[in-house]
């Protein structure tokens, strides 16, 4: 399975824009990228997810890289109740055994 | 609409003794999904449903883990007997299918074993 790389943590002033980086150098043709989301005592939350084209909802913005070797996800603008842990995680949609593979996420933390 | 539901929200226990979690998924999903999540790492998969039919089972320790679907909808994750090691937080996710479709994941049930 291709693999994704995150920094552990990061830090953010609130209401400051925040990018989350992800590397996937060994992503295939096939591979979306998805971002979840893990808020203290909760379960992962699905924040947005995309192939080529950069991507847009009301929780974020995802823009990936021409080459498709890495990804940003983009809080436009920081809450306090955007600190969580995030998880970039590559998965094949035309591979219907494909599971949700988390690794270690990177650890969000806002400042107010 | 009601999210993935799981009981209990805490459970300790100890070591030997038997524990199941319960889960109710989001109504109209039929792929239902049991996590671990260790102390600051990402979920694992232990168990993938289609239905009433577990077709990934591949992570799941089957000496002491078991787990059910009856009837294609709740679902009910087993350890017996428990060890130490097993102290986690156990999330269970629904979707409806497979593809790109989102997980929705319960608030999870968290493990101690002493």
């Amino acid at each position: 399975d291709a693999k994704t790389t995150q920094p552990n943590s990061m830090e953010s002033n609130e209401e400051e824009p925040v990018h989350l980086p992800c590397n996937h150098s060994t992503i295939s043709g096939t591979d979306y990228i998805h971002w979840y989301r893990q808020l203290p005592s909760q379960g992962p939350e699905y924040v947005i997810h995309g192939l080529t084209s950069n991507v847009n909802n009301r929780m974020a913005s995802l823009a990936i890289a021409e080459d498709r070797k890495s990804s940003t996800l983009i809080l436009h603008r920081a809450t306090l109740r955007d600190a969580a842990v995030y998880y970039c995680i590559l998965r094949d949609a035309y591979n219907a055994g494909n599971m949700l593979t988390f690794g270690g996420g990177t650890r969000l933390m806002v400042k107010p | 609409e009601a999210g993935v539901v799981q009981s209990p929200r805490y459970k300790i226990i100890e070591k030997k003794q038997p524990v199941a979690f319960w889960c109710n998924p989001i109504s109209g999903h039929n792929t239902l999904y049991w996590y671990r999540q260790n102390l600051g790492q990402g979920p694992e998969l232990l168990i993938r449903y289609e239905n009433e039919e577990a077709v990934d089972d591949s992570q799941l320790p089957k000496d002491r883990f078991s787990a059910e679907r009856l009837k294609g909808v709740d679902s009910t994750l087993k350890i017996q007997p428990a060890e130490l090691g097993d102290s986690a937080v156990y999330l269970c996710a629904s979707s409806f299918g497979q593809g790109n479709e989102k997980l929705f994941f319960g608030s999870g049930t968290q493990l101690s074993v002493l």
